[in-house]
């Protein structure tokens, strides 16, 4: 069964504290990508991947960080540094450039509280 | 600078009517375009997608129009089902420069009532 996976679906933490987001993908794609959802906007990307062991800042990366160590996984930390955490965080994946493919395909999201 | 533009926040529909959502965009570098559904608290899924080469791209009951002179495109649902009810966002792409990053627009909720 393929697809993208996050969790946990909803994440409390202190303020101060530094949170990882994890996101897998079992699709076989060399794309990942990170957004936020706030209320009443779009989507905003916040870091991309096209290929394993390098990724490239969105639109709002700042206060953000992510890895890609493997083509499966694409873990997001939220750093103590971006100002306004709370949100709902998307992780998606494509086929890539290479594929010709630019439909992206989504998890179910986390929902982080910040408190 | 918002580039993809969904200016109607919702749109309330009687089911077995068309619903029709619009999106505008800026960048004339756009030319692949996307639809995307999205209940609450889940991720979007890819509904319908058109190229800049086409103005109109069918599947089953959803119909994308494309007007790249006025840098609109619109989806266009027949007949609408209370299912249909959900947020639907509109992206694009400019697959020209070498880049698949999606653009998203802010979102329109659809109702469709029974």
């Amino acid at each position: 069964d393929g697809g993208i996976t996050q969790s946990p679906k909803y994440l409390f933490r202190k303020e101060g504290q530094n949170v990882t987001l994890s996101c897998e993908q079992n699709l076989n794609h060399d794309a990942m990508y990170w957004y936020r959802q706030d209320p009443g906007q779009g989507l905003r990307l916040i870091y991309y991947s096209q290929i394993v062991n390098d990724f490239q800042k969105g639109d709002i990366a700042e206060g953000y960080s992510v890895s890609r160590e493997k083509k499966e996984s694409f873990p997001l930390t939220v750093t103590s540094a971006q100002k306004n955490p709370t949100a709902f965080y998307l992780c998606a994946s494509s086929i890539g450039l290479a594929g010709g493919s630019y439909e992206q395909y989504f998890g179910p999201g986390t929902r982080l509280t910040v408190t | 600078d918002q580039q993809v533009k969904q200016n109607s926040p919702s749109l309330s529909v009687q089911e077995g009517r068309i619903s029709i959502l619009n999106c505008d965009y800026t960048n004339s570098m756009f030319d692949y375009f996307l639809w995307y559904k999205k209940y609450p608290a889940e991720g979007p899924t890819f509904l319908i997608s058109i190229s800049s080469i086409k103005d109109k791209n069918e599947d089953g009951r959803f119909t994308v129009f494309l007007n790249k002179s006025a840098k609109h495109l619109s989806l266009h649902i027949v007949p609408s089902q209370p299912g249909d009810s959900a947020v639907y966002f509109c992206a694009a792409s400019a697959r020209q420069t070498g880049a698949n990053n999606l653009f998203f627009g802010t979102g329109t909720r659809l109702t469709v009532i029974p």
